[in-house]
């Protein structure tokens, strides 16, 4: 079962476009939601994260929009650039938990 | 540089080998974790420490044993290796469970088991 469903799979966007990733989960003791960022090669790197008590979170390019009726959140990078180019992972927690859960991962490409 | 440290980089394994992934922070974290990657499958916890002399299973702990050898060390060892351990693996570590903070992930190991 998979508690945390993330979209799209991967996603091509040109350089000052908009890249929107969406995710959706089940578990409503989930209470905090981070987003990855992972180069290749390298370990995932925090990027940007919020808690269901605020519908966004804005940090410079980067937007996190929460939906906390619909069960969902999504990243938003506004003005895209060839540097942003990585794999995206959204994840969830719930109080208490040791546990992070990931979705499957967003591979974003940014053509120049 | 502070982080996680993870050794070693890459290794190739013949099926029915050992082996042990070393982890090591220098962040003063409580909590360590195991996670392995797989194309398409995003991050799956196997182990994880949630403080020094802990340890407890994650989501896919099967063929796996880990050591809490101090609060800076977290291993993962893989007592008969398999090629469905093929993987990259991934040290975690945060401040602790009541902070609800980021992980720092180390840059991984890649793993080929043939």
């Amino acid at each position: 079962q998979q508690q945390v469903k993330q979209s799209p799979q991967s996603l091509i966007v040109q350089k000052g476009g908009i890249s929107i990733i969406n995710c959706a989960y089940e578990n409503t003791a989930f209470d905090y939601f981070p987003w990855y960022q992972q180069f290749p090669g390298k370990g995932p790197a925090l990027l940007i994260a919020i808690r269901p008590d605020v519908s966004e979170k804005k940090e410079g390019r980067f937007t996190i929009s929460f939906n906390k009726s619909a069960k969902q959140f999504s990243l938003h990078i506004m003005d895209s650039q060839p540097g942003d180019s990585a794999t995206y992972f959204c994840a969830a927690s719930e109080g208490g938990s040791e546990k992070l859960v990931f979705g499957k991962g967003t591979k974003l490409t940014v053509n120049p | 540089n502070a982080g996680v440290t993870q050794t070693p980089k890459f290794q190739v394994l013949k099926t029915g080998q050992s082996m042990t992934l070393q982890c090591a922070q220098d962040m003063n974290h409580n909590s360590m974790y195991w996670y392995r990657q797989d194309p398409g499958m995003g991050l799956r916890l196997i182990y994880y420490s949630a403080s020094e002399g802990t340890t407890d299973k994650g989501e896919v702990p099967n063929g796996y044993n880990v050591s809490r050898l101090n609060k800076r060390e977290f291993s993962l060892r893989l007592e008969s290796a398999a090629p469905s351990q093929t993987s990259v693996y991934f040290c975690a570590s945060r401040p602790g469970p009541a902070h609800r903070y980021g992980y720092t992930f180390g840059s991984g190991t890649r793993l080929t088991v043939v």
